[in-house]
C-alpha cells in the first residue's frame, strides 16, 4: 500500500503557484520523497526529489518539513499544460539493489484554471 | 536522446488468447519495470529486470511474466488473458550505478483490450 495521502483533487489559477500537500507520517530516516504526474493517457513524468533538504528544478520545488512527516510540491507559475494527476510517492533506495518498485497512491488531480 | 518506446500502442486480444508486449529502454538504461494501470487498481508495480534478471516482483499472478535481454530490451508476456487484463501497460527505464538518486522515465504505453 501507498504510504503516502494526497488530497483528491485541486484547482488552481493558470499564473498562479500550484502547492500540493503530501503527508507521509510513516516514513523512515532512509526514504526518499518522490514526485511524479501524469497526464492524460501519458506515462508518469517524473518531477523531483528529496531526502530532507528543500530541492529546486526547472519544473518545480519540493518543500519537505523538518519532521519530515509532509512535504508540498510547489509549481510556481502553473499553466494549463499542467493539468495532470501528481503522485508523492516515498521510497527507500536499496543500495545495490532495485530502484524500479514504485507504490502509486491515488495522486492528487491538480485542475489548471484560465 | 530517444525516450523509452512500447510496442504496440494499442492492442485488443480474445479472452483466454495470450500476448507479449515490447518496451527498449532509453540507451544505456539497465533497468527496466513494468506496470498495470487500471481505473479501479491505479499504477501497480509488475515486475522489475536487470541485467537479464528478475531483481522485485509485484502481487500479479503467474500469468504475468517478464524477460530481458543483453540489450535490455524488456518483454512481458500475459497468458490465458482475462477481462480483468484490460489496462494501460507501461515500462519504465532507470539508469543504475554507482549514484542510486535517479529517476524512472516511463513510456506512453500499451493499451490492453480483452474482449
Amino acid at each position: 500500500d501507498a504510504k503516502t495521502t494526497q488530497p483528491t483533487s485541486m484547482d488552481c489559477a493558470e499564473g498562479r503557484a500550484a502547492n500540493l500537500p503530501c503527508n507521509h507520517s510513516t516514513i523512515s530516516g532512509n526514504e526518499y520523497v518522490y514526485w511524479y504526474r501524469q497526464i492524460h493517457s501519458q506515462g508518469p513524468q517524473y518531477i523531483i526529489h528529496g531526502l530532507k533538504n528543500n530541492e529546486t528544478n526547472e519544473m518545480a520545488s519540493l518543500i519537505i518539513t523538518e519532521d519530515r512527516k509532509s512535504s508540498t510540491l510547489i509549481l510556481p507559475h502553473a499553466t494549463l499544460r499542467d493539468t495532470a494527476v501528481y503522485y508523492c510517492i516515498v521510497r527507500a533506495l536499496n543500495y545495490g539493489g532495485s530502484q524500479g518498485n514504485l507504490i502509486f497512491g491515488k495522486g492528487t488531480k491538480l485542475s489548471v484554471k484560465p | 536522446k530517444a525516450g523509452v518506446t512500447q510496442t504496440p500502442r494499442y492492442l485488443i486480444k480474445t479472452r483466454g488468447q495470450q500476448v507479449t508486449l515490447s518496451c527498449s529502454p532509453i540507451s544505456g538504461h539497465r533497468s527496466v519495470s513494468w506496470y498495470q494501470q487500471t481505473p479501479g487498481q491505479g499504477l501497480q508495480f509488475l515486475f522489475e529486470y536487470f541485467s537479464e534478471t528478475q531483481r522485485n516482483k509485484g502481487n500479479f499472478p503467474g500469468r504475468f511474466s517478464g524477460r530481458q535481454f543483453s540489450n535490455s530490451r524488456s518483454e512481458m508476456n500475459v497468458s490465458t488473458l482475462e477481462l480483468g487484463d484490460s489496462a494501460l501497460y507501461l515500462c519504465a527505464s532507470s539508469l543504475r550505478g554507482p549514484d542510486m538518486n535517479t529517476e524512472a522515465f516511463f513510456g506512453q504505453g500499451t493499451r490492453l483490450t480483452v474482449v
